[in-house]
């Protein structure tokens, strides 16, 4: 059974503070990995995408994978109201670019508050 | 900005009744997916798409299930005797393959009464 865990929060920061979101999968051929962000009864919008050990930058937000360790991470730096969602990870078994390469395996996600 | 478009946004049916949620691809993606959300409950794919026919299906997918593309644009997902728990939000995204990112539609919400 693949699973991907992730603490359910919720996870409260200050305004400008840095968000921390952790994420461990179970099936080791995961080879593609996401996080999505999903507001209250809309549908997930992809942040980032992560393929690589190491870190990844974009802007404010900064994904890192440990594929030894089955761990991603999301830093959300200088946390906004705005950033106040649930934030998804996900994980695909089929390479980047591969057929099918968003069939994914999702987590249950970790609310995030940011307070102002 | 081109996007996913998925009809209706919300729909109540009877048990036992068919429906069928439409999706609307943006013009040059060739992969479909269908998801689902159980309120509360983690996004689970259902199935994949591509080339006229179904590439992979989950446990989820059985012979309730089916989808096709009737007209070459809409990108359907039937249910064809529903069940109080296939209530859900239904997502459909598409991508071009290669590499970039799907794009989800606003999804549609199933109320099964």
């Amino acid at each position: 059974q693949k699973e991907v865990e992730q603490n359910s929060g919720p996870l409260s920061v200050p305004e400008g503070a840095i968000a921390s979101l952790n994420c461990t999968y179970s099936d080791r051929g995961s080879q593609s990995f996401f996080w999505y962000r999903q507001y209250s009864g809309k549908s997930p919008e992809l942040i980032m995408s992560i393929y690589s050990n190491g870190d990844k930058e974009d802007g404010r937000f900064t994904a890192q994978l440990n594929k030894a360790s089955q761990y991603v991470s999301l830093l959300i730096r200088d946390s906004q109201p705005s950033d106040s969602a649930t934030y998804l990870c996900a994980v695909n078994k089929i390479p980047p670019g591969g057929a099918g390469s968003y069939q994914l395996t999702f987590g249950k996600g970790t609310k995030l508050s940011v307070i102002p | 900005e081109p996007e996913v478009t998925q009809t209706p946004s919300h729909q109540v049916t009877q048990m036992g009744q068919e429906v069928i949620l439409r999706c609307v691809p943006i013009s040059n993606h060739l992969y479909f997916y269908w998801y689902r959300q159980i309120l509360g409950q983690k996004v689970e794919f259902l199935v994949s798409f591509y080339n006229n026919e179904i590439s992979e299906k989950s446990e989820i997918f059985d012979d309730q299930f089916s989808v096709e593309r009737p007209d070459g644009s809409n990108f359907t997902l039937k249910i064809r005797s529903t069940k109080l728990e296939d209530s859900a939000m239904y997502f459909c995204a598409t991508e071009t393959g290669g590499n970039t990112e799907a794009f989800f539609g606003q999804g549609t919400r199933l109320t099964v009464v």
